[in-house]
This record gives structure tokens, C-alpha cells and sequence, in this order.
């Protein structure tokens, strides 16, 4: 079966430092890959998403980048934090056509100081 | 991808069944109705999807009316673990690849 797994689950940084998230999958292969950020009583926003290595669309600018270095893994970084950075960020993947069903992982809660 | 109109919150007595609404009057031919819950500080978790025929699995039922104008979930025992945020989605592959956009959801609160 597959799983999604996300690291860490918080984390606390203050405002300009760098920032990675990483995601990885297992039990497929070349799956779909995105990035979504919920902030605090808001919906989700997608940020990222990736149908093969080195592939990456973003959805949104703004100081965030995403790497797919590997098949099933899956990266968020940023070279300065914002305040407004801060949420929870979650990673989901994805088989097949874009409305295929995304499975979503347990997400990271970052705090930016 | 359309709108989707749903009650802000619910409540349901646990193990009797929890019916939960959802208006999406602008879906289009193409675009299947999906079912998420967000339980609290975790990631979101697919409940069910459908097109126009009604849909069951061991999670729960998806009920779409003939003109698919209008949709419920059906938890069929409710537990107290299946309060969570409920999240009715409308989509098909639409110009942004695969993207979930997630309303405000209907809080589903399962009393003792």
C-alpha cells in the first residue's frame, strides 16, 4: 500500500532564516506530487506540483521553491522566511490524470517568528 | 472548477447517521463531486468521489441527486472519532493540474 510521509511535523523559525520541507512516498512510482499551504482559518492553497523528476509548476509566487529530486521525494524550501510563511503545509500525491483522486500527508505546522 | 455551498456546522448523536449537504449548482458534465475530512492539526483524508451514480465505500455513502445540482455524505454510525472538518469538492482537470480547492467545510461535531 502507499504512504506519505512528511518531516518534520513543527517547526519554529524565526523571520530570514532558510527553510526545508521534505516529502516522500511510498508504494508507487512516478506519482503526481504537491505542495499546499493552509494558514489558520483558511482553505487550502496549492503551491507546487511536480508530474515528474525535476518538474516542478508553481501556482502562486513568492519566496517558496520546490525540488523533486527523486521519483517519490518531494521538497519546499525557502532562503529567508516571512511572517507570513507561517501554516501548515501539506504534501499530497497523486496517479495518473489531474482528477485523480490526492492523498494528502500529515503535514508540517510552521511557525515563523 | 465549481462552487460548492455547504452549512458551516452539523451536529450528530454517535451511532446514528450523519447526513451532510453540499450545493454545487454550476458542476459541469465533466467534473466528479469528492469528499474529504480534515480532523484537527492533521492532513486531509479522502472520504469518497463520484460522478452522477451514488457511491459506497467502507468509509461512507455519496448520495448525487439526478441533475447532480446538489450531493450528502452519509456517515452511517457516527463515532466520536469522525468529527473532523468535511470539505465537498467539485472538479475536473480544469487549467490548473489537479489542484483541490478546499471551501470553508461543514464542522461536523459527533456527540455522545
Amino acid at each position: 500500500s502507499q504512504t506519505i510521509h512528511q518531516w518534520p511535523a513543527t517547526l519554529v523559525q524565526p523571520v530570514g532564516s532558510p527553510l526545508s520541507l521534505e516529502c516522500t512516498v511510498e508504494g508507487t512510482s512516478n506519482p503526481n506530487l504537491y505542495w499546499y499551504r493552509q494558514a489558520a482559518g483558511r482553505g487550502l492553497q496549492l503551491l507546487f506540483y511536480s508530474v515528474g523528476i525535476g518538474q516542478i509548476s508553481s501556482e502562486v509566487p513568492q519566496n517558496l521553491s520546490a525540488s523533486r529530486p527523486q521519483d517519490r521525494q518531494f521538497i519546499l524550501s525557502s532562503k529567508k522566511l516571512l511572517l507570513s510563511d507561517s501554516g501548515f503545509y501539506l504534501c499530497a500525491w497523486s496517479v495518473g490524470t489531474s482528477t485523480d483522486t490526492q492523498y494528502f500527508g500529515p503535514g508540517t505546522r510552521l511557525t515563523v517568528l | 472548477d465549481a462552487k460548492t455551498t455547504q452549512p458551516p456546522s452539523m451536529d450528530c448523536a454517535e451511532g446514528r447517521a450523519a447526513n451532510l449537504p453540499c450545493n454545487h449548482s454550476t458542476i459541469s458534465g465533466n467534473e466528479y463531486v469528492y469528499w474529504y475530512r480534515q480532523i484537527h492539526s492533521q492532513g486531509p483524508q479522502y472520504i469518497i468521489h463520484g460522478l452522477k451514480n451514488n457511491e459506497t465505500n467502507e468509509m461512507a455513502s455519496l448520495i448525487i441527486t439526478e441533475d447532480r445540482k446538489s450531493s450528502t455524505l452519509i456517515l452511517p454510525h457516527a463515532t466520536l472519532r469522525d468529527t473532523a472538518v468535511y470539505y465537498c469538492i467539485v472538479r475536473g482537470g480544469g487549467t490548473s493540474y489537479g489542484k483541490l480547492t478546499f471551501g470553508q467545510g461543514t464542522i461536523l461535531t459527533v456527540h455522545p
